[in-house]
This record gives C-alpha cells, structure tokens and sequence, in this order.
C-alpha cells in the first residue's frame, strides 16, 4: 500500500504557524474520517497528537488542530515553539487493496 | 495506565523468522473495544504498519508482508506476538507494538499509546 503523501519538511519561528498536508485518495484520507497524526522526537516513540481528523486525545496542547478537505489533511501547529521541533506522521484507514492502515512518509518540523 | 513492551532478539539472520512479543501491562488484551498492532521503522526512515490483531483472531495484514507474517495473541499471558519468515536486510527496523482504536465494521484506526520499540536487525 503506497504511502501517504506528505512535504519532507516545513519550518517556522517560535509563535508562528505551519500547516503540514497529507494527501492520500478517495480510498483512505478522503474516504474516512480516520486520519490520525502522531509526533516523534528522535529515539524515541510516536505519540498520538489528533485521531480521527481533528480530533484531540487528553493532554495534548490545544496548539494542535487537525483538518481535512477532499484528499488532504492537515495538520497546524500554532504558536510554533522549541519543542514541537520533531518529524510528524499522518495516517489513515485504507480500502485500497485489502483493509488496514497506510502512514505518510513523514515531515520533519524544525523551528527556527 | 496502559503499558506494551516488545521483546525478543536483535539480531536475526538472513532467511531466518523474526520473532518478537510484546506484553501488555495496566488493562486486559481481551478488552472488546481494541486492535492490538505492530507497526515498524527501517533507521532514519517512515513508519509503515505491520498488521493488527483482534484478541478473538481477527487479523489485518499489510499486503507487502501478507505471505511471510503472522501475529497471533495469548490471552492467557496477555501478550501478543509478531513472525516474519525469509528476513532479508530490508527488514532491519525499529519495531513497535500498540494498542489499536477501531470503529465498526471494524475500520482499524489510530494507535495509542505505544511501546518503546525494540531494534532488530537481519545480518550475518
């Protein structure tokens, strides 16, 4: 199952905002409203930040917002500060051959 | 509060299965609500999903890895576990294991929260 598609990176400077994109097809992002996006800091493991397209699990800054239009979603990060510096993937349910889960091939964030 | 560790060797040879379980701390694998997933990382690249296990046997593969993988569940040890047969380099990743939210029908869905991740690498 191809992956998502996502940009390799964006960056931005301390309280600024940066959206980052995930594009798929009418089979997985723009089929369901199952897209998930996770953080990860070097070495260590994916955390959970937005499932299902916008919405926020316990704990997780309100910084944080998920969307979706058609085929892409979004991630944006407002208020841009030093530790959001991470890469970020994006998921989603997929049809596209059999059922499962098909992740974006990451975007690494970097605040200026 | 919920806990997975994987476990299992680093270092496997070519054409020879990996295999690694991971053990579930903090609540029940036998909980109707969750998939249980394996999704794994080759160094310095994306995550790709692995498969997904519901306690009862209900399996999604990811179809790239479909004929060499099996996971299966012991509920009684509240752990489940990961194969993957004729390993080559390409399998060197780290591995993690997680627990899985579904919708129904199921439509498989976001991983919260995850193990730490185990390196396992294929070399002779």
């Amino acid at each position: 199952q191809s992956a998502l598609t996502q940009p390799a990176s964006v960056s931005g400077s301390p309280g600024q905002s940066i959206t980052i994109s995930c594009t798929g097809t009418s089979s997985d992002v723009g089929g369901y409203n199952f897209v998930s996006w996770y953080q990860q800091h070097p070495g260590k493991a994916p955390k959970l930040m937005i499932y299902d397209v916008s919405n926020r699990p316990s704990g997780i800054s309100n910084r944080f917002s998920g969307s979706k239009s058609g085929n892409t979603a979004s991630l944006t990060i407002s208020g841009l500060q030093a530790e959001d510096e991470a890469d970020y993937y994006c998921s989603s349910y997929t049809t596209r051959s059999t059922p499962g889960v098909v992740f974006g091939g990451g975007t690494k964030v970097t605040v200026l | 509060q919920l806990q997975l560790q994987e476990s299992g060797p680093g270092l496997v040879k070519p054409s020879e299965t990996l295999s690694l379980t991971c053990t579930v701390s903090g609540g029940s694998i036998s909980r109707s609500s969750y998939y249980w997933g394996w999704i794994r990382q080759p160094p310095g690249k994306g995550l790709e999903w692995i498969g997904s296990m519901y306690y009862s046997g209900t399996t999604f593969y990811n179809p790239s890895l479909k004929s060499r993988l099996t996971i299966s569940v012991d509920t009684s040890k509240n752990q489940f576990s990961l194969k993957l047969s004729s390993v080559t380099a390409a399998d060197t990743a780290v591995y993690y294991c997680a627990r899985q939210h579904y919708n129904w029908n199921p439509e498989i869905n976001w991983f919260d929260p995850w193990g730490q991740g185990t390196l396992v690498t294929v070399s002779s």
